[in-house]
């Protein structure tokens, strides 16, 4: 089955421990990207990536950092968490570029205290 | 001011009904457009694509008018189903710009 899987699916932290949440999709996609959404905001993006080791920061970036060592993976990384980073986070990718259909995973709601 | 604005709604329609949501842009070089559904706490998935001669897709038909800078979605004969939230996205420079998104509650 064509997906994209996001671990874990709930967490909760504290200020200033790092965590990985982790992506992956096994559709052979070239574009992957890390979403996070607020109420009323909407989904920002936080950094996408073309290709193996390629990848741009998006509208939100600070405080995130991303790896896309192989083709299926793009673990999103917190170094030190603070509580403006509880959202609900989605990673997506598609075959190509953004021009092409989006596929997301199930989201990560992340809670830091 | 944000580079994709929805109305965020909520739109009360009852079963039946027509209902129109519009969402504007402002950058002009923007090249693809898409309509996506997102189920509450679920992930997005998309809808249709938008293209400039309009596209329709069983009761939904989205349009794209370059010269206002807006796309607009059109779902006919609206079912209990059919309440999501609605969003809106733009492409520019290999990023998607997101709207808020449109929620609709469909009554029976």
């Amino acid at each position: 089955e064509a997906q994209v899987t996001q671990n874990p699916r709930y967490l909760i932290t504290v200020t200033g421990k790092k965590l990985t949440v982790t992506c992956s999709q096994n559709m052979n996609h070239e574009y992957m990207s890390w979403y996070r959404q607020d109420p009323g905001l909407g989904l920002r993006q936080i950094y996408y990536s073309m290709n193996v080791e390629v990848t741009d920061k998006g509208d939100v970036p600070e405080g995130y950092k991303v790896s896309r060592k192989e083709k299926r993976n793009f673990p999103l990384i917190l170094e030190s968490p603070s509580p403006n980073q509880t959202s609900l986070y989605f990673c997506a990718s598609s075959q190509w570029t953004s021009g092409y259909e989006q596929y997301f995973g199930p989201g990560t709601r992340l809670t830091v205290t | 001011r944000k580079e994709v604005e929805q109305d965020p709604g909520p739109f009360n329609v009852p079963e039946g009904a027509t209902v129109a949501f519009n969402c504007t842009y402002s950058n002009s070089a923007s090249q693809s457009f898409f309509w996506y559904r997102q189920d509450c706490r679920k992930e997005p998935k998309l809808l249709m694509s938008v293209y400039s001669s309009g596209n329709e897709d069983g009761r939904f038909t989205a349009q794209l008018n370059r010269a206002s800078q807006y796309i607009s979605l059109l779902i006919r004969d609206s079912k209990l189903s059919d309440s999501a939230t609605y969003l809106c996205v733009g492409d520019s420079n290999y990023q998607l710009i997101w709207g808020a998104g449109t929620k609709l509650i469909i009554k029976p």
